[in-house]
């Protein structure tokens, strides 16, 4: 256990639904991120939340949608995906100061378009 | 952009000897750097760091290397051991809060 955890852990969803991912930090940091994990590929930095204020998006697709409601939870919402979204979406944590910028990551959501 | 590469994709080692994963940066700005262990099924889970002020830092049976001069970061594990397998990720941190992460090496440990 890293203290982030992810719900769903696994989701199937077709091209017109609509479904949100969620992640929940426990550890007290002040930076939240989406990954993006594909097969072969880096982890894709999508979107940083530093102090709740959206600070990076990485010229994410409009149907990737993130909410950070408090510094303890982060929201990736999807709508119209397409099949190359299917992927491995990875929440993390971090302080901002300090000795150690580590983060910490949740186990995942594995996610399927059809 | 920035871009985190590694050297080999692949890594296979006996059981006890010692691995040497290498990954180089592009980004001389870059002030941070974290090595990362991702096993099947599971988030990736943190070994290391190191502050560009450093060139060596030390951990239990895994040591990380800084050579800024030619941006090249390597992560040696000490005794390998069959739970070490797992796919090894090293990733740079700009001033922008920014991290980029490598491709990965799998390393496979042969007992």
């Amino acid at each position: 256990e890293t203290g982030v955890t992810q719900t769903p852990r696994h989701l199937v969803m077709g091209m017109t639904n609509k479904k949100s991912l969620k992640c929940e930090q426990h550890l007290g940091h002040n930076a939240m991120y989406w990954y993006k994990q594909s097969a072969k590929k880096p982890l894709e930095l999508m979107f940083v939340y530093n102090f709740k204020e959206q600070t990076e998006n990485n010229s994410v697709p409009s149907r990737f949608s993130p909410e950070c409601p408090n510094s303890s939870h982060l929201f990736l919402h999807l709508h119209t995906l397409q099949p190359e979204d299917s992927a491995l979406y990875l929440c993390a944590s971090s302080h901002l100061a300090g000795s150690s910028y580590e983060q910490y990551f949740g186990p995942g959501t594995r996610l399927t378009v059809t | 952009g920035e871009s985190v590469g590694l050297h080999l994709p692949t890594l296979s080692v006996q059981e006890g000897d010692n691995s040497i994963i290498n990954c180089a940066y592009s980004n001389s700005a870059s002030d941070y750097f974290i090595w990362y262990k991702q096993e099947s099924g599971k988030g990736p889970q943190f070994i290391i760091d190191i502050r560009s002020n450093m060139d060596k830092r030390q951990g239990q049976r895994v040591t990380v290397l800084l050579n800024k001069t030619v941006k090249h970061l390597s992560l040696q594990i000490a005794a390998t051991q069959p739970g070490d397998s797992a796919v090894y990720f090293c990733a740079e941190r700009n001033t922008g809060n920014q991290f980029y992460f490598g491709t990965g090496t799998s390393l496979t440990v042969i007992p």
